[in-house]
Formats: structure tokens, sequence, C-alpha cells
């Protein structure tokens, strides 16, 4: 079966430092990745998408950056955090195409606290 | 572009009575929807979803959804609330582009269970 992972689960980090947050998917082959951020009170924001390795859509002008190293990795990185960085980011993968049975399939989330 | 409008913020019932959850959306085409629910901390669950076929979906957890065209909706309802029903509930809609359906989530609707 299928199952994603993402870490850490929670970070606090100062202002001005980077931020690398990690997701991976088992037991599936060219998924399609995501990743969302969900501030309080304004429901998930889109920030990338992965169709393929190199294959990354920004929806958001932001402080952040997306990479797809390998085809079931996606991480979310940024040079600089900023106060507003703050938040809980999600990743979530789909199969190409149709989305399928399952939809799209959420990992448990960090919680990113810029200080 | 699509997306997806929940109105209620808030939503307060007590234990036993029914649900209806609102969702609208905007979409070109034929949307593909889908209802998640988000315990505290965590990632989301997928609990039903719409592509074609039939327009009244049931999904996990007694939850059922009415698809309505004519009126762009996408109305969670449940009969009977239970306490562990309590949580942020999302309406989304999977929007094509490209070969893919990137999903856009709306502002989420908190439901509150009272005893």
């Amino acid at each position: 079966s299928q199952t994603i992972h993402q870490w850490p689960a929670t970070l606090v980090q100062p202002v001005g430092s980077p931020l690398s947050l990690e997701c991976t998917v088992e037991g599936t082959s060219n998924p399609n990745l995501y990743w969302y951020r969900q501030a309080a009170g304004r429901g998930l924001q889109l920030l990338f998408y992965s169709i393929g390795i190199d294959q990354i859509s920004s929806e958001v002008p932001q402080n952040l950056s997306a990479s797809r190293p390998q085809d079931r990795q996606f991480i979310l990185s940024s040079k600089k955090l900023l106060l507003s960085d703050s938040g809980f980011y999600l990743c979530a993968w789909s199969v190409k195409g149709y989305p399928g049975g399952d939809g799209y399939t959420f990992g448990s989330g960090t919680r990113l606290t810029v200080v | 572009a699509q997306s997806v409008t929940q109105p209620d913020i808030h939503i307060t019932v007590s234990e036993g009575a029914s649900l209806e959850l609102r969702c609208n959306y905007s979409y070109g085409a034929t949307p593909y929807l889908f209802w998640y629910v988000q315990s505290p901390g965590q990632g989301l669950q997928l609990l039903l979803k719409y592509f074609s076929g039939d327009t009244l979906v049931q999904g996990i957890k007694g939850f059922e959804a009415e698809f309505k065209r004519s009126q762009s909706s996408f109305n969670l309802r449940k009969p009977s609330v239970h306490w562990s029903d309590a949580a942020e509930y999302f309406c989304a809609v999977g929007a094509r582009t490209g070969g893919s359906y990137i999903p856009t989530f709306g502002r989420g609707t908190s439901l509150i269970v009272h005893p």
C-alpha cells in the first residue's frame, strides 16, 4: 500500500534561518506531489505542485521554493525565513491524471513556528 | 480559474442533530469534487468524492454529499452528528491542468458539537 511521510512534525526556527521540509511517498511511482500551507482561518493554500522530476509549478510568489530530486521525494525550502512563513505545512500526493479512488492523500503535516 | 467557497466559517450543532455543510464551486468544466476532514494538528482524511454518475455520494463515517450542477454546489450532510465529528471540514475541486487534476480547497468549516 502507499504511504506518505512528512518530517519533521514540529519545527521552531528563528527569523532569517534556512528551512528544509521533506516529504516522501512509498508504494507508488511517478506521483503528482503537492505542498500546501495552512494558516489559521485561511484554509489550505497551494504553494507548489510537481508532475515529475524537475517539473515544479509555483502557485504563489513567496519566500519559499520546492525541489523534487527523486521521483517520490518533494522538498520545501527557504533561504531566509520570515515571521509570515509560520504555519502548518502539508504534503500530498495523487496518481497522474484522473485523481482516482483515493483522491489526494495527505501527510501528517509540519507545524512551523518562526520566532 | 477554479475556486471553492465554504460560506460558513463555524457551525455549531448539538450531538444527535443533523448537519449540512455548504460548498459552492466555480469551474468551467466537469468538476471533480471532494470533502476532507481534519482533526486538530493532523493531516486531511478523505470523506468522499464525486467524479461522475449518481449525484448523491456516500462516504465514510456516515457522511453523504449531493452534487447539484445547477447550483454549483456539493453540500455535505450527516443525519445524526456524534461528538467525535468535531473537526475542520474542507471542500475541494480538482481542476484539470494539462494532464493532471490540481486540487483547490475552500477555507474550511469548523464544526463544533455540543453535548
